[in-house]
């Protein structure tokens, strides 16, 4: 079935750890995006991607890097992990064709950095 | 750039009756409004969507308006239901920005039985 998969879905982890959260589907979409989001509250643009070899920055600032070598992977890393970056981390994908930005989303990975 | 601002923060209402989530965009070249929902605990999910060389789409129970010249559009449920109850989201979207979705800050919906 075609989705949008993330592991872990869970991570606690240490200050100063370098994590690397995955994203991976199967829709096969060309655009690729991660956000982060607080329980319930608004999704911010960290990253995405328009395809192969292509990533940019989003709207909110971020101290995570990306990367786009396949198609269906989109990984985000983190070298050092703070407290600060405790939060929820969602990955989405659309088509890329201009008539269709829906965006799907993933079951997202939960983040605390104690 | 973009800006989306949403409101209520938080809407409660008795099973059966409507509810109303509105929005406003502030670039006039936005053209894609999808809304999505989000379950406690769950991904969010697409709604309904409006472009905007339409007026009105409507779905079963939901409908979305859309005021391109006051640049608003809004979310109707209409004979609401428990499971209504989550955060709905709105978003503005430009084709020629690559399809970024800007989000608004959600709404959390509550429907009492």
């Amino acid at each position: 079935e075609a989705d949008i998969y993330q592991t872990p879905r869970y991570l606690v982890i240490g200050t100063g750890k370098k994590i690397t959260l995955e994203c991976s589907q199967t829709m096969g979409h060309d655009k690729m995006y991660w956000y982060q989001q607080d329980p319930g509250m608004e999704l911010h643009l960290i990253h995405y991607s328009y395809g192969v070899n292509s990533t940019e920055k989003g709207d909110l600032s971020s101290e995570s890097t990306v990367s786009r070598i396949r198609t269906e992977h989109f990984p985000l890393t983190l070298e050092s992990a703070r407290p600060s970056h405790t939060s929820q981390y969602l990955c989405a994908s659309s088509e890329g064709d201009r008539r269709q930005e829906t965006q799907y989303f993933g079951p997202g990975t939960r983040l605390l950095v104690l | 750039g973009e800006n989306v601002e949403q409101h209520p923060s938080t809407l409660s209402v008795q099973e059966g009756d409507s509810a109303v989530i509105k929005c406003t965009y502030s670039d006039s070249a936005s053209n894609y409004f999808p809304w999505y929902k989000q379950e406690l605990g769950k991904r969010p999910q697409l709604i309904i969507d409006i472009r905007s060389n339409v007026g009105e789409k409507k779905d079963q129970r939901i409908a979305v308006t859309l005021n391109k010249t006051a640049k608003h559009f809004s979310l109707h449920i209409t004979e609401t239901q428990p499971e209504d109850s989550a955060v709905y989201f709105c978003a503005a979207s430009v084709y020629n920005q690559g399809g970024k979705l800007i989000f608004g800050q959600g709404t959390e919906l509550s429907v009492k039985p």
